[in-house]
């Protein structure tokens, strides 16, 4: 099955500075990647998502960029605030394979801490 | 309504109780999923129900048995649990399995077993 890769674990930033968070993925038949944030306590909630025919995708502060050839997909927080505090965790769905279909594979997850 | 609703919030049971869990969604989305999350892991899937119909079980334990009784709601029916079956339960839905739509996550209900 898919294997998704999510580095780094923990990122401290001080605010205003940008994170970015980096992913891998093993199988090339994944063709959507969204990501989650996840607040303390809290659901997880899609932030941004990204499909293979785009290789780029902004959204006010957030942007997704994918790289098909290479397997890797990255998240890009600009300008953090401490309410971008949370666990990120990045996403991979494969198109064609009957159970797999429609299946998120989750990154193990980032720990991203904005410090005032 | 774009909202995925869980009830109970909160649930503690003794390992020879019999509980339930309810999610529901009125957006129409024909895809429904149970994950478990343990603290600071992702989701980790369960059950899948594609049209009302169980599409994936992920050699999940008897002890847990899921039902979708309509397009709208999902319920886990738990029993004999154990105290590591503790975790955050979150219920998910999208449009349809098939066509990759996002999955939308409920506020989960937080489970301790004793």
């Amino acid at each position: 099955g898919e294997n998704v890769e999510q580095h780094p674990s923990t990122l401290s930033v001080q605010e205003g500075d940008s994170a970015v968070i980096k992913c891998t993925y093993s199988d090339s038949a994944s063709n959507y990647f969204p990501w989650y944030k996840q607040e303390l306590g809290k659901r997880p909630q899609l932030i941004i998502d990204i499909r293979s025919n785009v290789g780029e995708k902004k959204d006010q502060r957030i942007a997704v960029t994918l790289n098909k050839t290479a397997k890797h997909f990255s998240l890009h927080i600009t300008e953090t605030q401490p309410e971008d505090s949370a666990v990120y965790f990045c996403a991979a769905t494969p198109a064609d394979r009957g159970s797999t279909l429609g299946r998120l594979y989750f990154g193990r997850g980032t720990q991203l801490t904005v410090w005032p | 309504d774009t909202e995925v609703t869980q009830t109970p919030k909160h649930l503690v049971m003794g390992m020879t109780n019999k509980k339930s869990l309810k999610c529901e969604q009125h957006m129409g989305h024909r895809a429904m999923y149970w994950y478990k999350q343990k603290a600071k892991k992702p989701p980790e899937l369960m059950f899948v129900y594609s049209y009302e119909k169980l599409s994936i079980n992920e050699s999940v334990p008897s002890r847990f048995s899921p039902e979708c009784p309509n397009s709208s709601l999902l319920n886990l029916h738990l029993h004999a649990l154990q105290p590591e079956d503790s975790a955050l339960y979150l219920c998910a839905s999208s449009q349809d399995r098939r066509r990759q739509e996002t999955q939308y996550f409920g506020p989960g209900t937080r489970l301790l077993v004793l």
